[in-house]
């Protein structure tokens, strides 16, 4: 069981470019999310989903796409990338709302604009 | 809209000894979900205790337990005969129970926990 897999680990991008972090859970969760995490600031939503078909913004969407055609993968796309999202970028997976359950965290993504 | 707050960025233990993180959080609902997760310098976020808004009886874990105060809108974290292993960010989250807000976490800021040899 694989739980949440995310790919890449690291990345450095020029300012304008485009690029999109993949993230596949194996669990059959309906929920799954991205994160930014930066100092000081803890971790913060950009977009989530409920189910395939399914998204919408976080606290901090602009700049970034989300898509979800299948329960398993939910890929986040920086549409042109600017140097205020240097972060490291978190995918989660959960159940949706049957109980107390914490989310799956994939092992995040290092990503410079430079 | 809920937040979540972490008032202390840094804390030191003695090995063997217990600290306590606090996490106060603002919300209006009367049901939800609390959590600690700690991330380690490998980067990985892991589930250390949960707490449910309904339940009187504070979460434990092992060396890890909770004080649960619902009326201060308080929740903070005792780790017990403190071990190396325990170095690492903790962050404190609350997970709406509202259908029109999914299942969304809010963090808190993080407090990086420092375990002295």
């Amino acid at each position: 069981n694989a739980g949440v897999t995310q790919t890449p680990k690291f990345q450095v991008l020029k300012t304008g470019q485009s690029m999109t972090l993949q993230c596949a859970q194996d669990m059959n969760h309906e929920y799954m999310s991205w994160y930014r995490q930066d100092p000081g600031m803890g971790l913060r939503l950009i977009h989530y989903s409920v189910g395939a078909g399914i998204t919408d913004q976080g606290e901090v969407p602009n700049g970034y796409n989300v898509s979800r055609s299948t329960t398993e993968d939910f890929p986040l796309r920086l549409l042109s990338a600017a140097p205020s999202q240097t972060s490291v970028y978190f995918c989660a997976s959960s159940y949706f709302d049957r109980g107390p359950y914490g989310y799956t965290f994939g092992s995040g993504t290092r990503l410079t604009v430079v | 809209a809920q937040t979540v707050t972490q008032s202390q960025p840094e804390m030191s233990v003695q090995e063997a000894e217990t600290v306590t993180l606090s996490c106060t959080y603002d919300t209006s609902e009367s049901d939800y979900y609390l959590f600690w997760y700690k991330q380690p310098p490998s980067r990985q976020m892991i589930l250390v205790i949960r707490q449910e808004a309904y339940k009187q009886q504070n979460a434990t874990e092992n060396r890890f337990s909770v004080n649960f105060q619902k009326a201060a809108k308080s929740f903070s974290l005792k780790i017990s005969d403190s071990q190396l292993g325990d170095a690492a960010m903790y962050f404190c989250a609350y997970r709406t129970r509202r259908e029109t807000s999914g299942s969304r976490l809010t963090f808190g800021e993080g407090t990086q926990l420092t375990v002295n040899p």
